[in-house]
């Protein structure tokens, strides 16, 4: 079936550190996003980014879709950042998929 | 604008009670989307809607569950009768394109 490997699976960073997650997945992606659940909840979409490079103030992805991957880089983090990032793909037969998440601590 | 909004925000109910949950997507968006998401087995798409059609309800569980689009503005998921294994967070999510922006969840308790 299709795969959607999600890592590392838990992230522990000091206020400030840099941090690279990676989606993995198993399929040809026609629609690929990134989202944040914060620790209360809520799902915000991060990116929607099926190839190339996006950027978004500390924030940016790259989708290589060739070599199917996509990462998330995450510079000087701070606490806010903390909570759940999920990656989610639909395929050319428009089916979603999402990944288990990282779940990522800032501490201060 | 208002975002996604959904409702009931929480609900408990007991065992064999019809549930229904409610959401009103983004005015302009044409894709609404159903999740539920559970600390067993995470974040799941239940059913997506492109212009009020169902394109994917494969993720619908069983038949105790049914979701319907009647127009733009509205969409509801009912489960009947419940199950203590619906108990869950249900988000609804909206988009137009491709980015989907979430509701705030329903949190429903079935005992």
């Amino acid at each position: 079936g299709i795969q959607v490997e999600q890592s590392p699976p838990d992230l522990i960073l000091q206020e400030g550190a840099n941090s690279t997650l990676r989606c993995n997945f198993s399929d040809s992606v026609n629609n690929l996003q990134w989202f944040h659940q914060n620790p209360w909840g809520q799902l915000i979409n991060l990116f929607y980014i099926p190839s190339g490079t996006k950027q978004n103030g500390r924030l940016s992805a790259t989708t290589v879709a060739t070599e199917r991957y996509s990462l998330l880089y995450i510079s000087s983090s701070q606490t806010t950042d903390s909570g759940v990032y999920f990656c989610a793909f639909r395929n050319n037969f428009n089916k979603f998929y999402f990944g288990s998440g990282t779940k990522l601590n800032v501490k201060p | 604008d208002a975002g996604v909004i959904q409702s009931p925000r929480h609900e408990v109910t007991e065992m064999g009670q019809e549930v229904t949950l409610r959401c009103k997507p983004i005015s302009g968006h044409n894709s609404l989307f159903w999740y539920r998401q559970t600390m067993m087995r995470g974040l799941e798409l239940l059913i997506y809607f492109n212009n009020n059609v169902p394109i994917d309800d494969s993720g619908m569980p069983e038949d105790r569950f049914s979701a319907k689009m009647p127009n733009a503005s509205f969409s509801t998921l009912k489960i009947q009768p419940s199950e203590p294994r619906d108990s869950a967070v249900y988000f609804c999510a909206s988009s137009r394109r491709e980015t989907q922006y979430f509701g705030p969840g329903t949190r429903l308790l079935v005992l």
